[in-house]
């Protein structure tokens, strides 16, 4: 069975500071991970996805994520927080097997001036 | 352009009254999904397809039931909504192709039943 873990349901940071946000993962097979924000009211975007090619993901808007399998973690970064990244994040991971995505119960970034 | 459509995007019904959620894509994937959001606790799997007439039931399939007839549609029924259906839902479809493997989500639908 596969499962999320993201540290923290509130981060709060300032304009211009770094954004880290955590994600942590289980799985028995080689996972598939992604990144998805959801603006108020909106759907689900896809920030930048892990699929066992270069382990340093970059994405849009600025995000990046490491995949690290010796700390089964996949967290999140940008260097400088903009007003507009203020959104909820979701990590999920699947197992490539296309029968299910696993999210994360979300974190919500607030960024404040 | 590719993408995952769903309707309506919102829907207010009351208790037992039968409701179908469309979902469609244009982008020939095999297989799709149906997942509802609440607050607290992310995205839940409630069915699936991996093909026309092959569906199985996800992580919270009580309540729900889909059909697939045709590649492109994935329809979500509730034939007797309760309030703890109270949702937003989203379809998706899945490409997995190599290094395009990703799931292409439909913009939601807010469902709530009084």
């Amino acid at each position: 069975a596969q499962s999320v873990t993201q540290l923290g349901s509130h981060v709060s940071v300032s304009e211009g500071a770094l954004v880290l946000l955590r994600c942590n993962y289980s799985s028995s097979v080689p996972p598939y991970l992604f990144w998805y924000v959801q603006y108020p009211n909106q759907g689900l975007q896809l920030l930048l996805k892990y699929t066992s090619a270069a382990t340093l993901v970059k994405g849009i808007n600025g995000f990046e994520a490491e995949f690290k399998k010796s700390e089964t973690s996949f967290h999140l970064t940008k260097p400088s927080a903009h007003m507009s990244d203020a959104a909820e994040y979701f990590c999920a991971v699947s197992s490539g097997s296309f029968q299910k995505l696993v999210f994360g119960t979300g974190t919500r970034l607030l960024v404040s001036p | 352009e590719a993408q995952v459509t769903q309707n309506p995007r919102y829907l207010i019904t009351v208790t037992g009254k039968k409701l179908t959620v469309t979902c469609s894509q244009n982008m020939n994937h095999e297989y799709m999904s149906w997942y509802r959001q609440d607050p607290g606790l992310g995205l839940r799997q409630i069915y699936y397809s991996m093909n026309v007439e092959v569906t199985d039931k996800g992580d919270v399939p009580e309540g729900y039931k889909v059909s697939r007839k045709e590649k492109r549609n994935f329809p979500l029924i509730l034939e007797s909504p309760s309030p703890n259906q109270t949702s937003l839902y989203f379809c998706a479809s899945t490409s997995h192709s190599g290094t395009n493997y990703g799931y292409t989500f439909g913009s939601g639908t807010r469902l709530t039943v009084v």
